[in-house]
């Protein structure tokens, strides 16, 4: 069964630092890659996605992702992390029908 | 923002009570998903619709059904609702084949507390 791995729970960042959040996958053919946010109380918003080609990916808000499959990881980027960034990030991977979900990772924001 | 739209936003139930969650959407978009959030789970797939009166199950289904009589609503139904279907609801829509490279939108979700 295909899996996604956020081994995060929560991280910590300044405000005006730099962000990586982790992801692995685990899929036996080209993923198909995503990463939401969802802010306290409101559904999920897609940032980014992966389908192939080039393995860096531009998002919204600032975003970026790097595909790496020798290393079966999506991480998530963000060069300056600003307060409203504060929220949940989920991971998923594309599978038939369905998104399968990492567990997420809380981003916590200290000025 | 896709339009959907979930109603009620927030129910509290009791054991054993019927409880039905309704997703509506603008998009005539074709699959629609519920799925439930849960801490340490992400969101987990209940069930999803490729169509009106079409319907399959997802990996957390039992206990729940659904209904989609119409393409614009997808219904949830918890028969006999439980304590561990005290969850977060969120009802998602994709426009395409629903393959595993669609872009699922998702509505602003469902509190539910059964006690």
């Amino acid at each position: 069964a295909q899996s996604v791995t956020q081994p995060d729970i929560h991280i910590t960042v300044s405000e005006g630092a730099s962000l990586e959040l982790r992801c692995n996958y685990s899929y036996g053919a080209t993923p198909y890659l995503f990463w939401y946010v969802q802010s306290p109380g409101q559904g999920l918003q897609l940032l980014l996605k992966y389908f192939s080609g080039d393995t860096l990916v531009q998002g919204i808000k600032g975003f970026e992702a790097e595909f790496k499959r020798s290393q079966s990881s999506f991480n998530l980027r963000k060069p300056s992390v600003h307060w409203s960034d504060a929220a949940e990030y989920f991971c998923a991977v594309g599978d038939g029908n369905k998104l399968v979900f990492g567990a997420g990772t809380i981003l916590r924001v200290k000025s | 923002d896709a339009g959907i739209t979930q109603s009620p936003r927030h129910k509290v139930t009791e054991t054993g009570t019927p409880v039905t969650l309704r997703c509506h959407q603008t998009e005539n978009h074709r699959y629609m998903y519920w799925y439930r959030q849960d801490p340490g789970h992400g969101l987990r797939l209940i069930h999803y619709s490729y169509g009106v009166k079409d319907t399959d199950k997802g990996e957390v289904s039992d206990g729940y059904s659904v209904s989609r009589s119409k393409t614009e609503d997808f219904l949830l139904t918890l028969e006999s609702a439980t304590s561990s279907q005290t969850s977060v609801y969120f009802c998602a829509i994709s426009e395409a084949s629903g393959g595993a490279s669609d872009t699922q939108y998702f509505g602003p979700g469902t509190r539910l507390t059964v006690l």
